[in-house]
């Protein structure tokens, strides 16, 4: 079945170094990709969107990489702050409602 | 720029009775949508309205009754309630066109005790 996955649920990392999350997804159909942030108590933001006709798009601080051969998403955030630490979700869509979200893994940022 | 607003923010409620999750969007986003968000599962689609007066049904649409007959108002019903149903609901919209269309937006959530 369509599925879209996270390889760490968990990512601890040193004020100031980068981070990166990764997530799989199994759907080849999927033209379009999105990575969220979740801050507690908080409903998911958007961070950055990438399609499929495309390998690296940046935004402030993130980019975002995709590798269709091996169907991986990952989300790269440079000099990673305390208000980075939340949960960050991949979600990979092939239109319309059909928007598959990732279990999510929880970033911590120490001081 | 006030987005989605979703209301009550925190509600407890007794077993077996009815309860309706309201949202509001004003951005005139055609696609409105629903999802329970548990531990252990993520994020669930309940629901979804493609515009005004059309819906459907999403992974886990039991126990559920939804309605659109504004574009920007998407309120989510619980017949009666079960505890099962306690989660935290975020209400959820997108333009449905253009290279972002499909992106999803997210209110700030409903947080659910059913007791």
């Amino acid at each position: 079945g369509e599925s879209v996955g996270l390889h760490l649920p968990t990512l601890s990392v040193q004020e100031g170094d980068n981070s990166i999350i990764n997530c799989a997804y199994s759907n080849s159909a999927s033209d379009y990709f999105i990575w969220y942030k979740q801050e507690s108590g908080k409903g998911p933001q958007f961070i950055i969107d990438i399609r499929s006709n495309m390998d690296k798009r940046q935004g402030q601080r993130v980019t975002v990489l995709l590798n269709k051969t091996v169907k991986h998403l990952s989300l790269q955030i440079a000099a990673t702050q305390p208000g980075d630490s939340a949960v960050y979700f991949c979600a990979e869509s092939s239109g319309g409602f059909k928007t598959i979200f990732g279990a999510g893994t929880r970033l911590f940022v120490k001081a | 720029d006030a987005g989605i607003t979703q209301s009550p923010r925190y509600k407890i409620t007794e077993t077996g009775r009815q309860v309706t999750l309201m949202c509001h969007q004003t951005w005139s986003h055609s696609y409105m949508f629903w999802y329970r968000q548990d531990l252990g599962h993520g994020l669930r689609l309940i629901y979804y309205s493609a515009a005004a007066d059309i819906t459907d049904k999403g992974e886990v649409p039991d126990g559920y009754v939804v309605s659109r007959s504004k574009t920007e108002n998407f309120p989510l019903t619980l017949e009666s309630a079960t505890r099962s149903q306690t989660s935290v609901y975020f209400c959820a919209s997108s333009a449905g066109q253009g290279f972002s269309g499909n992106t999803i937006y997210f209110g700030e959530g409903s947080w659910l005790t059913v007791v």
